[in-house]
Order: structure tokens, then C-alpha cells, then sequence
């Protein structure tokens, strides 16, 4: 067990909707990463937050986006949803958020399914 | 820009055998690297990192050593088991960047 949370575990929707996932980190770590995992495009960063503020951007689209609270957890919002958009959707945290050998701890994931 | 190129996978192996995964970056300065693993169902855990050139990360059995000249970072275990049936992912993290970049995954199957 990571520490990390990730809440659904699963989420089955259709085409056009709009869906919200979950991230509790570590207690203690400030720093929240999101990954997307696909059979096609393996994996890859999202974004990044850092106790609160958005600190990096990967390949995100723009019908996606995210925040971290005052509490640190994050949310993750993927809107207008698409079959493509179906994959593993990883959530991390650490301690730190820049440079570094430190490590990150990884949630299990939200399985999302778009019909 | 960085990047993580792992070998493809799946490789399969007898239980006991030797493995090898390659890994090679591209990176400008001295980024950190890592090895993650995922089994089954799981997210990703840190396996084994090392921090500059010919350090040797190691870790239930896992080796790597950071290999500057050849921009290298290859998996290495002496003899595996079938609980070691994963996918494990090779990553960097430069210096001054935020972002850790993960190769592709390479997926093993150890047969009994």
C-alpha cells in the first residue's frame, strides 16, 4: 500500500460526458502528479501540482483539467469524453516537486471505460 | 527534449533465468534514473534508482548501473522468479526539470 488514494476504482460512462477523479495523496506530500496509462501510448504525464499551485504540464488536452485543494488532494476532470479517452488513469505524490532523486508513490489507479 | 527508450517487450523467461532489460536516455546534464515496476492490477513502484555516473542501484535482487558513456541504465537479475512477472518501466528525472519521463514499459512473464 502506497498511502495513495484513488477514488472510483472504476468508471464506466458514454461519449460526451463529463467525469471527476479523485486523488488523496501521502500524508504529507505536497506534491500530486497525474498520468494517464493506454495500451497505445503507454505512460504519460499529465500535469502536476505542487502544494496547490500547477508546477508542470505534459500532454494534456484541453478537455481535461485539474486541481489540488487546500487539504492537497486532487481532482482530476476530463470533459466531452471520447472513446480514446478510455485508459488508467494513475495518480502519484511525493514529497518534493522539483528536481531530484526522490521518489513517487503511486495510487491504483481509476479504470475509466467510455462507451 | 528527454526520453526513455526501453527494449520491447513481452520477454519471457524460465524461472532462474538471467535478465536483461535495456534502457537507454537521452538527456542533457545529470538527470537522476530510475526503475519503476507494475504487477498486476497495481500501480507503479520504485524498484531502484541511481543518482550520477557508475552508481549502482539495486534492490530484491535488481540491479542497474547508470552508465554515463553509454547513456545506459539496463535492468539486470541473476536468477528470476515467477513473482517477478511485471512490467517495469525505465525513467528519468533531469535536473532542473519537474517532470519524470518514463520509457514505454517492457511486460515480463517468468514460467515455472
Amino acid at each position: 500500500d502506497s498511502g495513495v488514494t484513488q477514488t472510483p476504482k472504476h468508471l464506466i460512462t458514454a461519449t460526451g460526458q463529463r467525469v471527476t477523479l479523485r486523488c488523496s495523496p501521502r500524508s504529507g506530500d505536497l506534491s500530486v502528479y497525474w498520468y494517464q496509462q493506454s495500451l497505445d501510448q503507454g505512460l504519460q504525464f499529465l500535469i502536476q501540482y505542487y502544494n496547490g499551485e500547477e508546477r508542470a504540464k505534459g500532454n494534456i488536452l484541453e478537455r481535461f483539467s485539474a486541481q489540488q485543494f487546500p487539504d492537497l488532494h486532487s481532482e482530476l476532470n476530463l470533459s466531452s469524453l471520447e472513446l480514446g479517452d478510455s485508459a488508467l488513469y494513475f495518480c502519484a505524490s511525493s514529497a518534493q516537486g522539483g528536481q531530484g532523486s526522490y521518489e513517487q508513490y503511486f495510487g491504483p489507479g481509476t479504470r475509466l471505460t467510455v462507451t | 527534449g528527454d526520453s526513455v527508450t526501453q527494449m520491447e517487450g513481452p520477454v519471457t523467461l524460465s524461472e532462474e533465468a538471467f535478465l536483461t532489460i535495456n534502457c537507454t536516455y537521452t538527456a542533457t546534464g545529470y538527470p537522476s534514473l530510475f526503475w519503476y515496476v507494475q504487477y498486476p492490477g497495481e500501480g507503479l513502484q520504485l524498484l531502484l534508482k541511481a543518482t550520477k555516473a557508475d552508481d549502482k542501484g539495486s534492490n530484491k535482487g535488481f540491479e542497474a548501473t547508470y552508465r554515463k558513456e553509454t547513456t545506459s541504465f539496463h535492468l539486470e537479475k541473476g536468477s528470476v522468479q515467477v513473482s517477478d512477472s511485471a512490467v517495469y518501466f525505465c525513467a528519468l528525472r533531469n535536473t532542473g526539470g519537474f517532470k519524470t519521463i518514463f520509457g514505454a514499459g517492457t511486460r515480463l512473464f517468468v514460467k515455472a
